[in-house]
């Protein structure tokens, strides 16, 4: 069973703090993904890394950066958060090959509040 | 570009009664359809996925879907709900590109 591990089920922090968000997966895949979650809008896709060191903008990157330093590890960083950054944040990984046929492994989301 | 429709934010239902989740995508090309799962305090799980053949997709836990190319529509459905088929319901969508877009979610909520 493909595993996807999220540090924090729940994170509460100030406005302006530096927040990193961990995802670890077991299973050797090549595709992770940053999603955000709010009510009404669904999901949307704020990076993903398709290797090592590489990177992607997704569609709501504005306020984020991403780091893959290891093949397992993929970290979203908030550099000041504030407080409309409040949401649940989902990690996924996929395997090797297009992102568009693949299924995407998703961990249980870190709920985030910035107050 | 692409989007997802799940025109229905909510579906109530008693349980053991049929269900069909509705989605719709814009796209003039072909693409590939997906239904993810997410049960409360968990992540998404896929249910099932339309990639090419058979219109009529069955998935997990007795869901099955049909993609209609010329309605441009992929609903969801079960014969019978369980009190355990309690979750939201993502529709999502991709072309050859690298990412699926997701729709916003239909929170199927099941009662005794």
């Amino acid at each position: 069973d493909v595993k996807v591990t999220q540090s924090s089920r729940y994170l509460v922090k100030r406005t302006g703090e530096k927040v990193f968000l961990e995802c670890v997966q077991d299973m050797d895949h090549e595709n992770m993904f940053w999603y955000r979650q709010d009510p009404g809008l669904g999901l949307r896709l704020i990076y993903f890394s398709y290797d090592v060191k590489m990177k992607e903008k997704g569609d709501i990157p504005e306020g984020y950066s991403v780091s893959r330093e290891k093949k397992e590890r993929f970290s979203l960083i908030l550099e000041s958060a504030s407080t409309n950054q409040t949401s649940m944040y989902l990690c996924a990984s996929s395997l090797e090959g297009p992102v568009a046929k693949n299924i995407q492994y998703f961990g249980a989301g870190t709920r985030l509040s910035v107050l | 570009a692409q989007s997802v429709t799940q025109l229905d934010s909510q579906v109530p239902v008693f349980e053991e009664a049929p269900v069909e989740l509705r989605c719709n995508y814009s796209s003039s090309v072909s693409v590939y359809l997906f239904w993810y799962v997410q049960y409360p305090n968990q992540g998404l799980q896929l249910l099932l996925k339309y990639l090419s053949g058979s219109t009529l997709v069955k998935g997990i836990n007795g869901f099955e879907a049909e993609f209609n190319k010329s309605q441009t529509s992929f609903h969801l459905r079960k014969p019978s709900v369980h009190i355990s088929d309690t979750a939201e319901y993502f529709c999502a969508v991709s072309h050859n590109t690298d990412k699926l877009i997701f729709g916003t979610g239909t929170r199927l909520q099941v009662f005794p």
